[in-house]
């Protein structure tokens, strides 16, 4: 089945700055790769998405890069702010709509 | 956007009781739902896969007896914790995505919080 490793598991950045969280698959015929943010005791929201025919997403101060050769995928959040401060979880389909989700990603915003 | 509702958002019973927990798609038809289970820090397990009028399909290590899963129509779930024990606290979350669109985004309820006493 489907292994998706996620790093960092923490991560702290200054408010203004760049965060990077990377996530890699094993499954190659994975072909949608989703970003989740959560923030404490509440439902996972989708925050940008991907699907294997592009290679990079942006939206806003969001970004998704897609790399299907070498099987990972990263968030990229720029100019940082407090409210971004949460867990993000990457994930990867498998079978259709079966998500297996990375390890998460503690982010905490410096201000 | 699609959106699905879950029951009760919290919950607290005493071991060795069953508890019930809902999962509706409020304006979509799911032919599909799907179960997770986060304990506290961690990531979402799935759990199983619950398949409108027929069995539902549990991951490897999940008690399909313990964790019974019924999807009787296009837009309900149930998951029903059966003898639930301490071991057994967690958030519970349930997902459905647009049946037949083939998009691959899924609409997360809102989660229960089981605790077991």
């Amino acid at each position: 089945g489907e292994n998706v490793e996620q790093h960092p598991s923490t991560l702290s950045v200054q408010e203004g700055d760049s965060a990077v969280i990377k996530c890699t698959y094993s499954d190659s015929a994975s072909n949608y790769f989703p970003w989740y943010k959560q923030e404490l005791g509440k439902r996972p929201q989708l925050i940008i998405d991907i699907r294997s025919n592009v290679g990079e997403k942006k939206d806003q101060r969001i970004a998704v890069t897609l790399n299907k050769t070498a099987k990972h995928f990263s968030l990229h959040i720029t100019e940082t702010q407090p409210e971004d401060s949460a867990v993000y979880f990457c994930a990867a389909n498998t079978k259709g709509e079966k998500l297996t989700f990375g390890t998460g990603t503690r982010l905490t915003i410096i201000p | 956007g699609a959106v699905v509702s879950q029951h009760p958002s919290w919950v607290i019973c005493k071991s060795g009781t069953s508890v019930k927990i809902e999962c509706r798609s409020l304006d979509f038809q799911a032919t599909t739902m799907f179960w997770y289970r986060q304990f506290p820090k961690q990531s979402l397990m799935l759990m199983a896969t619950s398949n409108e009028g027929s069995k539902a399909t549990y991951e490897q290590g999940v008690e399909k007896d313990k964790f019974l899963i019924n999807h009787a129509s296009l837009t309900l779930s149930t998951l029903t914790v059966t003898s639930a024990h301490p071991e057994d606290s967690s958030f519970y979350i349930c997902s459905a995505g647009l049946a037949g669109t083939g998009t691959g985004e899924l609409f997360f309820g809102e989660g229960s919080r089981l605790t077991v006493l």
